[in-house]
């Protein structure tokens, strides 16, 4: 069974770095690209950015480009989604997905979403 | 980007009745547009990839269609578990886009 799990909920302050996980299992987690998927409170979602565990390859959306990190460590099965200096408009649910599709692509299993909260 | 304009933002509906979501692309897609439904406090679920194709599992009540850069989400006969948002989304280019989101709701 395909799984995506992710870090639990965050609280944080403006200014201060975090790192979110997603871990997979139950397929080849090299062979798939993985991506992040913003939900801001009572919003729509927004595509951020993947990665291809296999080979590191990243992409970013121009809207998230310079605000966030991805990353893998493909040893562990894990994809990661960082800032450095969080703000409170990052606040939302954050989702890994796994891409599918020969061609074009489709987000087939979702994880089951990191509240991030930034507040002072 | 692709820009994608999903409508409408809401709408109600009663058990039973036939309900359509409209998605278009403003430029060309292909065929890439996915159908996600999400309900409150939840991931998203894929409904539909590649415009028309089930995603395994999807009762048969859902299609898709397209026409042009035009796509079309149906519902047919509305089920109390189908109150839900739907977003749609293009797997063509990235960034892979989503749609505003349409919230489906009981009558």
């Amino acid at each position: 069974e395909v799984q995506l799990v992710q870090s639990g909920a965050e609280v944080k302050k403006p200014g201060e770095s975090l790192k979110i996980s997603c871990q997979g299992s139950g397929y080849r987690f090299t062979s798939y690209w993985i991506g992040w998927v913003r939900q801001m409170p009572g919003k729509g979602l927004e595509w951020m950015g993947i990665i291809y565990p296999g080979d590191s390859d990243t992409r970013y959306s121009p809207s998230f480009q310079g605000q966030i990190t991805i990353s893998a460590d493909k040893s562990i099965n894990t994809a990661y989604l960082q800032w450095s200096s969080l703000k409170a408009s990052d606040t939302a649910m954050y989702f890994c997905v796994r891409h599918s599709g020969l061609y074009g692509d489709y987000c087939d299993y979702w994880g089951q979403g990191t509240l991030v909260t930034v507040s002072s | 980007d692709i820009q994608m304009t999903q409508s409408p933002s809401s709408l109600s509906a009663s058990v039973g009745d036939t309900v359509t979501i409209t998605c278009r692309a403003n430029q060309s897609i292909s065929s890439y547009l996915n159908w996600y439904q999400q309900k409150p406090g939840k991931a998203p679920n894929l409904l539909i990839y590649s415009a028309s194709t089930l995603h395994s599992g999807v009762p048969s009540r859902f299609s898709g269609s397209e026409s042009g850069t035009d796509f079309t989400l149906t519902i047919s006969s509305l089920q109390p578990e189908d109150f839900a948002t739907y977003h749609c989304q293009q797997g063509f280019s990235t960034p892979h886009t989503f749609g505003g989101g349409t919230k489906v709701e009981i009558k």
